[in-house]
């Protein structure tokens, strides 16, 4: 299948500071790549669906300017958690729209934790 | 909009049984079934997913059945493996549309 890869996979930040992820497809295009964040034992919840050389698309409740993403290019797409608080730790995760027949992958996550 | 429901949240199963976990949906338009195994601390896997125009898919010891009709979906995992104990999610989608709509997940463990 198609690779979706993650970086880093796991961060530690300072209060107040900002912090990047990075989502690339490796051996595909993505014109649309989504960021989940997912809470211990809960199911995947939907951040914003990122299209490539537009705005993200935000789900009701996800603050745009405390989560802002960056999809510059059909292989990379940026979650970026701007002034961080302990209550922003979580597992986020993204994905990938592979091909016309609408298979997502998805990354391996990564685990933001702030202190 | 799409309201997935998935049972049981947890199974146990003993090495070599068979496990099937189901999943309904809501909306008649959703085409696209997948199903992710996600470990601990990483992120999901797509494991077999199904479209609306067939029945039945099978790959190996995993297979999925679909009801269009009822409106519910099942994954199938025969011969059970300790290697086969995760999380599984089932989804739901529209071609056209963006997003997935997950379930809440059933948490699989296969006894040795």
């Amino acid at each position: 299948g198609a690779v979706v890869s993650q970086h880093p996979s796991w961060v530690i930040c300072k209060s107040g500071t900002s912090v990047k992820i990075e989502c690339r497809s490796l051996d595909f295009q993505a014109t649309t790549m989504f960021w989940y964040r997912q809470f211990p034992k809960q199911s995947l919840m939907l951040m914003a669906t990122s299209n490539e050389g537009s705005k993200a698309t935000y789900e009701q409740g996800v603050e745009k300017d405390k989560f802002l993403i960056n999809h510059a290019s059909l292989t990379l797409s940026t979650l970026t958690v701007t002034s961080a608080h302990p209550e922003d730790s979580s597992f986020y995760i993204c994905s990938a729209r592979y091909g016309p027949g609408n298979t997502i992958y998805f990354g391996e996550g990564s685990w933001l934790t702030v202190v | 909009g799409e309201n997935v429901e998935q049972h049981p949240s947890t199974l146990s199963v003993q090495e070599g049984d068979s496990a099937v976990i189901k999943c309904t949906y809501s909306d008649s338009a959703s085409n696209y079934f997948p199903w992710y195994k996600q470990e601990l601390g990483k992120g999901p896997q797509l494991i077999i997913d199904i479209r609306s125009n067939v029945g039945e898919k099978k790959d190996q010891r995993i297979a999925v059945t679909l009801n269009k009709t009822a409106k519910h979906f099942s994954l199938h995992i025969t011969e059970t493996q300790p290697e086969d104990s995760a999380v599984y999610f089932c989804a739901a989608s529209q071609d056209a549309a963006n997003n997935l709509f997950f379930g809440t997940g059933t948490r699989l463990t296969v006894i040795p």
